[in-house]
């Protein structure tokens, strides 16, 4: 079974300051991998995914995330902070071998930014 | 492009009553999925639908039932409501095949149980 680890339930940071959310997976076989971003009140929005080639990936709003394989991680950096980052964010993960498969999320950083 | 629309977006219910909660997606997916969100849980599966006309059991599934009316159409009810499923459901949509698309989410229903 897949999991996905985010250390931190919190992250607070300086307006352009580095955002560094981590996040790790549990998998048998690299898995596909999702960040999700949740503002106040709405559903979540795509921020970027991971499946196969380059694993630098560069997403919306600046963000980029790190595939490691041999760390099992998969990083989300933004180079420098702006107040409307402020969010929850998540990571996520697909079992790649499975057709019609299901995500399975992390339990969500909230990022605050502060002025 | 509306995507994933959720009804209703709140609802305030008495423990025992029972509700349906509908979703409707417009991007032609086959994938429905319902999820609740709880705070410091991140969000559980309830119940997936891979395809029309068949449904699945996710984490957490007591105390639901689904029905995948039609390709567009996949609704979540609560038979009869208990204060522990207050939360917020999510619902999402895919389209087939490949585990390397994204999942497409409604805005929520806020749904609070007395």
């Amino acid at each position: 079974a897949q999991s996905v680890t985010q250390l931190g339930s919190h992250v607070s940071v300086s307006e352009g300051a580095l955002v560094l959310l981590r996040c790790n997976y549990s998998s048998s076989v690299p898995p596909y991998l999702f960040w999700y971003v949740q503002y106040p009140n709405q559903g979540l929005q795509l921020l970027l995914k991971y499946t196969t080639g380059a694993t630098l990936v560069k997403g919306i709003n600046g963000f980029e995330a790190e595939f490691k394989k041999s760390e099992t991680s998969f990083h989300l950096t933004k180079p420098s902070a702006h107040m409307s980052d402020a969010a929850e964010y998540f990571c996520a993960v697909s079992d790649r071998e499975t057709s019609g498969s299901r995500l399975t999320f992390g339990e969500g950083t909230q990022l605050t930014v502060n002025p | 492009n509306a995507g994933v629309t959720q009804t209703p977006k709140f609802q305030v219910l008495k423990t025992g009553q029972s509700m349906t909660l509908q979703c409707a997606q417009d991007m032609n997916h086959n994938s429905m999925y319902w999820y609740r969100q709880d705070p410091g849980m991140g969000l559980r599966l309830i119940y997936y639908s891979a395809s029309e006309g068949t449904t699945d059991k996710g984490e957490v599934p007591n105390g639901y039932n689904v029905s995948r009316l039609n390709k567009r159409e996949f609704s979540l009810r609560l038979e009869s409501a208990a204060p522990s499923q207050t939360s917020v459901y999510f619902c999402a949509s895919r389209s087939i095949g490949d585990s390397n698309q994204p999942q497409h989410f409604g805005d929520g229903t806020r749904l609070s149980i007395l």
